[in-house]
């Protein structure tokens, strides 16, 4: 049974950092691209950043470029995020997704969210 | 960038009622393209791929279609399992998904 278990979300101030990291079991982790997509309190789904299956590619949202990191550890099985610069607008709840395949691919299997608030 | 609009925003309907739901990609993404279902503080599932494919487990009361940039899930017989809110996405360049219909109770 894939599984994707996120942690590392909290209360940050504004300009301050987090660091949140995902979990996969199930699969094998090193064979498949891994996304981060948000949600805000009340609102749609929005694309973060996407990291090829090797972690030699990363593609991030506007949005976030130059302030967030994805990152991956293929020999743990971890997805992470470094969420740098951080600002009241990255309130969201955080969740890892699996790519399927080969792009293109839509995202097959999501884990439970992690809640990260910006606040001073 | 690829945007996507999705409507309505909210729909009201009862069980048994066969409901539809509307993307549309502001430029040809061919049928990348995908819908989620997603409850109140859960994770969205995937449904739909690629337009029109089901996913393994999915209800076959859940369908997709498309013409052109505009993309249609439909649930026939609506079940009280179903209410709840669905996104579309598209994959065809970058990731963009729609606004979001909440399904709810009439």
């Amino acid at each position: 049974e894939v599984q994707l278990l996120g942690s590392g979300g909290g209360l940050a101030r504004p300009g301050g950092s987090l660091r949140l990291s995902c979990e996969g079991s199930g699969f094998n982790f090193n064979t498949y691209a891994m996304t981060w997509v948000r949600q805000a309190p009340g609102k749609g789904l929005e694309w973060v950043s996407l990291i090829s299956a090797s972690g030699g590619v990363a593609y991030y949202a506007d949005s976030v470029k130059g302030r967030f990191t994805i990152s991956r550890d293929n020999s743990k099985n971890t997805l992470f995020l470094q969420m740098d610069r951080l600002r009241v607008e990255d309130t969201a709840v955080y969740y890892c997704a699996k790519r399927r395949g080969s792009p293109p691919e839509p995202f097959d299997f999501w884990g439970q969210g992690t809640l990260v608030t910006v606040s001073s | 960038d690829i945007q996507m609009t999705q409507s309505p925003s909210t729909l009201s309907a009862s069980v048994g009622d066969t409901v539809t739901i509307t993307c549309r990609a502001s430029q040809r993404i061919y049928d990348w393209l995908a819908w989620y279902q997603q409850k109140p503080g859960k994770a969205p599932k995937l449904l739909i791929y690629h337009g029109s494919s089901l996913e393994s487990g999915v209800p076959s009361r859940f369908s997709g279609s498309m013409s052109g940039t505009d993309f249609t899930l439909t649930i026939s017989s609506l079940q009280p399992d179903d209410f709840a809110t669905y996104h579309c996405q598209q994959y065809s360049d970058g990731w963009t998904f729609g606004q979001g219909t909440k399904v709810e109770i009439k």
